[in-house]
């Protein structure tokens, strides 16, 4: 079964940082392109990043780039999300998801972990 | 200001069908793949929809999806109460060299 479990969210304050992690299972991690996506409280979801298998070329939105890096560790079936110079409106859920790979959509998605940035 | 534009909103009877549109442009729909998720509260996201009109096989045929252009259209036919939720597409978008969602639309089964 393909689990993806994320961690690392919590209360940080403005302009901290914080590192999310997402621990993969159940299928060859190295095998597949993941993604960041966010949703802010009452708001839609937001794409943020993307990384490719071999952690190669990382696609950012214009909305965190310069402040995200996201890298993955093939050996630790892993996925982390460095966020930097965080703002109020970075708060919400943070969820990372498998890129199917044989079609075109992210076919997989974990539970989700929360960021607050509040002073 | 989302990419991709939805109705924030649609709402229909149990049993009755409904559709959700989703708007783009060349860069985006017009020359890629679309998909749709839905999203309920507390829940991870989960893929309705991919390649404009692919369904996986554990979502029910009540699911449907077109592209036309730069449009896509999401359908659900017998209402449930339990589609109640939060429904998004998302595909590519060639010229920002992003994936894009739309803003989201929100369905209520009255």
């Amino acid at each position: 079964e393909v689990q993806l479990v994320e961690s690392g969210g919590g209360l940080v304050q403005p302009g901290g940082s914080l590192r999310l992690s997402c621990a993969a299972s159940g299928f060859t991690f190295s095998s597949y392109s993941m993604t960041w996506v966010r949703q802010a409280p009452g708001k839609g979801l937001e794409w943020i990043s993307f990384i490719t298998t071999s952690g190669g070329k990382v696609y950012i939105a214009d909305s965190v780039r310069g402040r995200i890096n996201m890298s993955r560790d093939n050996a630790k079936n892993s996925l982390t999300l460095q966020l930097d110079s965080l703002r109020d409106d970075d708060t919400g859920i943070y969820y990372c998801a498998r890129w199917s790979g044989a079609a075109h959509y992210f076919d997989s998605w974990g539970q989700g972990t929360r960021v607050t940035v509040s002073s | 200001q989302s990419v991709l534009t939805q109705p924030p909103s649609v709402s229909a009877a149990p049993g009755q069908r409904v559709t959700i549109s989703c708007s783009g442009t060349s860069s985006n729909i017009g020359n890629n793949y679309v998909s749709w998720y839905q999203h309920l509260p507390g829940a991870a996201p989960k893929v309705l929809i991919y390649d404009n009109n692919a369904r996986p096989s554990v979502i029910p045929d009540r699911f449907s999806g077109s592209k036309s252009g730069t449009s896509a259209i999401l359908g659900i036919a017998g209402l449930q109460t339990g589609d109640e939720a939060d429904y998004y597409c998302a595909t590519w978008d060639s010229s920002l060299s992003a994936v894009v969602f739309g803003g989201g639309t929100k369905l209520t089964v009255l």
